[in-house]
């Protein structure tokens, strides 16, 4: 079974500083990850996502994110953050490969920008 | 842009009540999940579904949860007798496939279940 570790719960920044939110998954095979998004009173949003190929994944929104295989890990970042991104953000990983395999999330990061 | 809707967006029930929570994926995905999010806690996989049965189940999908496709756009969850601590936001989702570039899950809005 895979389980999905998100290290920091809450973190406030000031807009324009950079994040990083980090991502640690566990599971013996091959992953295909992602980062969702929940911003204020709306559903959960795909920001990115990796499979295979280039382990450096942009996304929308100005964010991308690393997969670092040998260490399990997935971080999130964006160089300047905005009041806009103030959100919740999830990172979540599936088996790769056939079958409809569920999401296994992390319990979230809570990210509020300070204006 | 395609969505996938829920309804209703909050439904309060009576424990040992049945509900059934409805979705509708979107229209040219193949694959259909149900999650659940207990408040202050992570979202869980409950179950996923493909060609009109069950591909996977978590521990949580016990006997007293079902899901059915009636016809060609909803998708449903049941929950026979509720209890208590089946409060939670409950999200459908959909994907185009279940591998590969198309993987990704749409999730729809939720559905708020209040257990009285």
């Amino acid at each position: 079974a895979q389980s999905v570790s998100q290290h920091n719960h809450h973190v406030i920044l000031s807009e324009a500083a950079s994040l990083e939110l980090g991502c640690n998954y566990s599971y013996g095979g091959t992953v295909n990850l992602f980062w969702y998004v929940q911003y204020p009173g709306q559903h959960l949003q795909l920001l990115l996502k990796y499979f295979s190929g280039d382990p450096l994944v942009k996304g929308i929104k100005g964010f991308e994110a690393e997969f670092i295989k040998s260490k399990f890990s997935f971080n999130l970042r964006k160089p300047s953050v905005q009041w806009s991104d103030t959100a919740e953000y999830f990172c979540a990983v599936n088996a790769a490969g056939g079958g409809a395999d569920g999401l296994t999330f992390g319990k979230g990061t809570h990210l509020i920008i300070q204006p | 842009e395609p969505e996938v809707t829920q309804t209703p967006s909050h439904q309060v029930t009576q424990m040992g009540q049945e509900v059934i929570l409805r979705c509708v994926p979107i229209s040219n995905h193949l694959y259909f999940y149900w999650y659940r999010q207990i408040l202050g806690q992570k979202v869980e996989f409950l179950v996923s579904f493909y060609n009109n049965e069950i591909s996977e189940k978590s521990e949580i999908f016990d006997d007293q949860f079902s899901v059915e496709r009636p016809d060609g756009s909803n998708f449903t969850l049941k929950i026979r007798s509720t209890k208590l601590e089946d409060s939670a936001m409950y999200f459908c989702a959909s994907s185009q496939s279940s591998g590969g570039f198309y993987n990704e899950q749409f999730f729809g809005p939720g559905t708020r279940l209040t257990v009285l």
